[in-house]
């Protein structure tokens, strides 16, 4: 069965740090990938999403993500991230193919804590 | 323009009782999916609605369905509850197979 796999489960940050949050899914077709956020008592949101073209995708807040086929992963970076990230971060895949859109598989999350 | 809605915020139920939840898609949208968000896990997907009909479903028994209105609205309906059905139920709605999916704030299902 298709999975999604977040490594980190818990990230705690200062500000201005770097942040890189893992991703990688099974599935070996065509695939279509996203990153979502949670912010504290907030719904979730759509970050970013990769669908096909440039495997560099950037996305709301200064976040970006790059799709690597041959890892199977879609990573999510940001070069210095602010209290205002604290949030949880899911990452989805959804197959390829009318009969399966909008049907995310989403990762387990990843809690990003960021220290003033 | 409002999101996407969804009723009530809260409820509790008790073992082998139904629930029933609701949910208003955003303006404009015609999709509606179904979501379970375990405590510490990512959203399961339940099924999908479109055009009042049932198009995907995930790997849940037949005590989840639902049902779409003509104004797109829909509900989700859980028989004989059990303890492991406690969760956050969370809605989402896109226009027709748009995977740009725009979610509610979820219903918090609490079984005892």
């Amino acid at each position: 069965a298709q999975s999604v796999s977040q490594h980190n489960h818990h990230v705690i940050l200062s500000e201005a740090a770097s942040l890189e949050l893992g991703c990688n899914y099974s599935y070996g077709g065509t695939v279509n990938l996203f990153w979502y956020v949670q912010y504290p008592g907030q719904h979730l949101q759509l970050l970013l999403k990769y669908f096909s073209g440039d495997p560099l995708v950037k996305g709301i807040k200064g976040f970006e993500a790059e799709f690597i086929k041959s890892k199977f992963s879609f990573n999510l970076r940001k070069p210095s991230v602010q209290w205002s990230d604290t949030a949880e971060y899911f990452c989805a895949v959804t197959r390829e193919g009318s009969s399966n859109t909008g049907k995310l598989i989403f990762g387990q999350g990843t809690t990003l804590q960021v220290k003033p | 323009d409002a999101g996407v809605t969804q009723s009530p915020t809260h409820l509790i139920k008790t073992r082998g009782q139904q629930v029933t939840l609701r949910c208003s898609p955003k303006s404009g949208h015609d999709t509606v999916s179904w979501y379970q968000q375990a405590l510490g896990q990512g959203p399961q997907f339940i099924f999908q609605y479109y055009e009042e009909e049932e198009r995907q479903r995930g790997n849940f028994p037949d005590r989840f369905s639902g049902h779409q209105f003509p104004n797109y609205s829909s509900e989700l309906n859980v028989n004989a509850l059990l303890l492991g059905d406690s969760a956050l139920y969370l809605c989402a709605s896109s226009f027709r197979y748009n995977e740009k999916l725009f979610f509610g704030s979820g219903t918090q299902l609490s079984v005892l």
